[in-house]
């Protein structure tokens, strides 16, 4: 499986601020996403972020609030805009590694966010 | 109705012991589906991918019934180190897309 780093690990931020948090993989891949785990709750997908193309939203989540950013097939980001205390939660990056068959994703360790 | 239902946790259940988790999920076309683990506070671990043939490893066994749209996860010889919240996980109908479950919590006790 790849290897994810995410940055910062955690952070608390001041309403009507942004945050960007980045993700990093140790190989080359096509499928990146991002997800988000509000406290309690499980893991909803927030955007598939495709390298050369503009990022695929959910349902419920715009660009304007999470801005992505794929430069390459081994980085993303994830912008969290103009924050409220409702974006609190961890936000995890995953990829899909290129095998054939099976689309398992594997995730970064995520990042804590306070919004105060 | 959710797209992928658990069985509402949580389960305690003593070392050694047999405990088995179902879900269920609401679209046919899906394609792919997991077993994932979450350990408190931090990201979900693939335990397994689950075949339409079912699949064992070591003491995880997962079925799979299309028919049904009926997913189980069985473990034998409960372990402490087993105390963790279990993801049932299925695509978005033929997409790369995930949808979770809201898992079940899993406390095994010496």
């Amino acid at each position: 499986s790849a290897v994810i780093s995410q940055k910062p690990s955690r952070d608390i931020c001041q309403r009507g601020t942004s945050l960007t948090i980045q993700c990093q993989v140790d190989s080359q891949v096509t499928m990146m996403f991002w997800y988000r785990q509000q406290p309690g709750q499980s893991l909803t997908l927030i955007a598939t972020a495709n390298q050369g193309s503009e990022a695929t939203y959910e349902s419920g989540f715009v660009i304007d609030k999470f801005p992505i950013s794929r430069p390459n097939l081994t980085f993303s980001t994830l912008t969290v805009s103009n924050m409220s205390p409702e974006d609190s939660s961890i936000y995890l990056c995953s990829v899909e590694p290129e095998l054939e068959g099976y689309n398992e994703q594997f995730f970064g360790p995520g990042t804590r966010l306070t919004v105060l | 109705r959710k797209e992928v239902e658990q069985d509402p946790g949580p389960f305690n259940v003593p070392e050694g012991a047999t405990v088995a988790f179902n879900c269920t999920y609401s679209n046919s076309a899906s394609q792919s589906f997991f077993w994932y683990r979450q350990d408190c506070r931090k990201e979900p671990k693939l335990l397994m991918s689950v075949y339409s043939s079912g699949n064992e490893d070591g003491r995880f066994t997962a079925q799979l019934n299309r028919a049904s749209q009926y997913i189980s996860l069985l473990i034998r010889d409960s372990k402490l180190s087993d105390s963790a919240t279990y993801l049932c996980v299925v695509s978005k109908g033929y997409t790369d897309k995930l949808i979770f479950g809201t898992g079940t919590r899993l406390q095994v006790f010496p």
